[in-house]
């Protein structure tokens, strides 16, 4: 199965921008890449995805590098409901699975 | 309000008891998915449903059963459960058939379930 390697934990403070940074060098050229985040307490949510190009959302910003061995989410402005663990996932596209990592434990200070 | 309920929220059994943990999407989606979240482990996925009919089953112990009996509602029926499979059972549906490219995946709240 293909892998995602993240730090495990990041610390930001409040109103600040943030860089998640994830590496995937066994991806192919049809995976897509996601990144949901799970709030203490709650399932995972979706944020964003991409396959080649930067994509923006309104909740953030995923940087792809050109050779798509590593991508980057970003938040722009950090706030104190953005604490909860950050997945860069697979999607893979004949399978339709998504193989959830460690993730990155952000944690936002006032 | 993700769209996607799930019941109980929280459950302890015995390894002799028999339950079943509900799921119910609300969005249309025509695929549903178990996924088993344990401490300090990353989420497996346990079960695929498409159109009601399963299409994949990760290698999951048969004291985990399955049902899908519309499109709508999933259940996972339990028995005879060890303490290992204390866990946090979440529920997750697609609009689109698994496979889907860039398809976004919904998930439930969960239910925690404490094998005693």
């Amino acid at each position: 199965d293909a892998k995602t390697t993240q730090p495990n934990s990041m610390e930001s403070n409040e109103e600040e921008p943030v860089h998640l940074p994830c590496n995937h060098s066994t991806i192919s050229g049809t995976d897509y890449i996601h990144w949901y985040r799970q709030l203490p307490s709650q399932g995972p949510e979706y944020v964003i995805h991409g396959l080649t190009s930067n994509v923006n959302n309104r909740m953030a910003s995923l940087a792809i590098a050109e050779d798509r061995k590593s991508s980057t989410l970003i938040l722009h402005r950090a706030t104190l409901r953005d604490a909860a663990v950050y997945y860069c996932i697979f999607f893979y596209n004949q399978g339709g699975k998504l193989i959830f990592g460690q993730g990155t434990e952000l944690s936002v200070k006032p | 309000e993700t769209g996607v309920t799930q019941t109980p929220r929280h459950l302890v059994m015995g390894m002799t008891n028999k339950k079943s943990l509900k799921c119910e999407q609300h969005l249309g989606h025509n695929a549903m998915y178990w996924y088993k979240q344990s401490a300090k482990k990353p989420l497996e996925l346990m079960f695929v449903y498409s159109l009601e009919e399963r299409v994949e089953n990760n290698s999951v112990p048969s004291r985990f059963s399955p049902e899908c009996p519309n499109s709508s509602h999933l259940f996972l029926h339990l028995h005879t459960l060890q303490p290992e499979d204390s866990a946090l059972y979440l529920c997750a549906s697609t609009l689109q058939a698994p496979g889907a490219s860039g398809d976004t995946q919904y998930f439930g709240p969960g239910t925690r379930l404490t094998v005693l």
